[in-house]
């Protein structure tokens, strides 16, 4: 299975909150990392969280970690619709320095 | 500045084909990563170069190879091509290899089409 999980989909109207989750099963795992995509286009990084770090606020981006459990989340504030992509969670593998991402999570924002 | 840039944007091949697509990094900028998109999935990676130098390679047949030149710039070579090979495929560039190539930034990627 994968080692970086995420659900599917998540729908949210303009103006709430929208929380995105994600497990993860690398322990040594060093960064932790959200992406946007947009159709048909590359990824974009949102932010990123060192493991030693519980929480870290960029605007009205909030990603919060949970080491105990493996839990990664994302928070978008005051949500719009162009918001509307999809998200992927990644862990930093150091062995390889590779990047390992989730599958994504298609938020859709509905006015 | 010019974030990471990839050419051709879209190319369709034929089964059994050979492909070259290409990658420049963000100035500055000395390692670049590949990877492949499936549609519906999330990335995988494929290789990094640092420095001219294979430092990590994933789970890809020896069909998949790719080199980096002295300006930094890559190319990813795909041979025999299969219909299993159409994807989007991404290139990463990152400042740093050692320590945490902790920033990558991806291209707008090459959308491959086997037939």
């Amino acid at each position: 299975g994968e080692d970086v999980e995420q659900s599917l989909f998540l729908s949210v109207r303009e103006g709430d909150s929208s929380v995105i989750n994600c497990t993860y099963t690398d322990s040594s795992s060093t960064y932790l990392y959200w992406y946007k995509q947009e159709p048909g286009a590359g990824l974009q990084l949102l932010t990123y969280i060192f493991s030693n770090m519980d929480m870290k606020q960029d605007q009205r981006l909030t990603v919060l970690l949970n080491k105990k459990d493996k839990h990664l989340s994302l928070r978008i504030a005051d949500t719009q619709t162009g918001d509307s992509a999809i998200y992927f969670c990644a862990e930093l593998v150091l062995a390889g320095n590779m990047l390992t991402f989730g599958g994504g999570t298609r938020l859709m924002v509905k006015p | 500045d010019a974030g990471v840039t990839q050419s051709p944007t879209h190319l369709i091949k034929t089964r059994g084909q050979h492909v070259t697509l290409r990658c420049s990094p963000i100035s500055g900028h000395k390692s670049v990563s590949w990877y492949q998109q499936v549609l519906g999935q999330g990335p995988q990676f494929i290789f990094q170069y640092y420095e001219k130098e294979e430092r990590g390679r994933g789970n890809f047949p020896d069909r998949f190879s790719a080199r980096q030149f002295p300006n930094y710039s890559s190319e990813l070579n795909v041979n025999a091509l299969l219909l299993g090979d159409s994807a989007l495929y991404l290139c990463a560039s990152s400042r740093i290899r050692d320590r945490a190539a902790y920033e990558q930034y991806f291209g707008p990627g090459t959308r491959l089409t086997v037939t």
